[in-house]
């Protein structure tokens, strides 16, 4: 399974933005890259996911550089319910289950 | 739509006993998937049904761990002979018949201690 490597820990204002990197330096030309979160007593719950190109929806943005080696989830306007562990996983095509780093532990503060 | 729900959502067991978590799917969700959570890290894999068939199991899930889902709804995961080290959150998750999106719905989990 390819490697993603996060920052163990970000912190942030509530209403900036806030972008959460990932290298994936080993990402292949069939990996998707996923984004997750878990909010703290919850399951994780699905955020964005993208191949090559920059994709956006209601949750957050995702901008993938053009040589797919890192990639940065944005939160264009974090409030406090955003505060969570994120994950960045790549997935190949047709693979079921979830490679499950260690995340990124967000903070925001009021 | 309730989501997916796991049964118990806390379980305290003494070593060498056996445990049996039960987690329901979405309806209409033909995929199923078991996750392990220890603290301070992420969820591991370990098994994953499309409908009643088992597809895919993990190396961690040994052969005291057996999970079934016997008529492609509703999945059971046992433990048997328990030890301290099994103690986790357990997570379960459904996904619907391959979608572009392919996200995957996770229950709120079954939190196991072994004393």
């Amino acid at each position: 399974d390819a490697k993603t490597t996060q920052p163990n820990s970000m912190e942030s204002n509530e209403e900036e933005p806030v972008h959460l990197p990932c290298n994936h330096s080993t990402i292949s030309g069939t990996d998707y890259i996923h984004w997750y979160r878990q909010l703290p007593s919850q399951g994780p719950e699905y955020v964005i996911h993208g191949l090559t190109s920059n994709v956006n929806n209601r949750m957050a943005s995702l901008a993938i550089a053009e040589d797919r080696k890192s990639s940065t989830l944005i939160l264009h306007r974090a409030t406090l319910r955003d505060a969570a562990v994120y994950y960045c996983i790549l997935r190949f095509q047709g693979a079921q289950k979830l490679v499950f780093g260690q995340g990124t532990r967000l903070t925001i503060n009021p | 739509d309730t989501g997916v729900s796991q049964d118990p959502r806390h379980k305290i067991t003494k070593r060498g006993q056996n445990v049996t978590f039960r987690c329901d799917p979405i309806s209409e969700h033909n995929r199923l998937y078991w996750y392990r959570q220890t603290l301070g890290q992420g969820p591991e894999f370990l098994t994953y049904f499309q409908n009643e068939a088992q597809l895919e199991k993990s190396r961690l899930l040994s052969d005291r761990f057996s999970a079934e889902r016997p008529k492609g709804s509703f999945s059971t995961l046992e433990i048997q002979r328990t030890e301290q080290g099994d103690s986790a959150m357990y997570l379960c998750a459904s996904s619907p018949p391959l979608t572009e999106n392919d996200e995957q719905y996770f229950g709120p989990g079954t939190r196991l201690t072994v004393t």
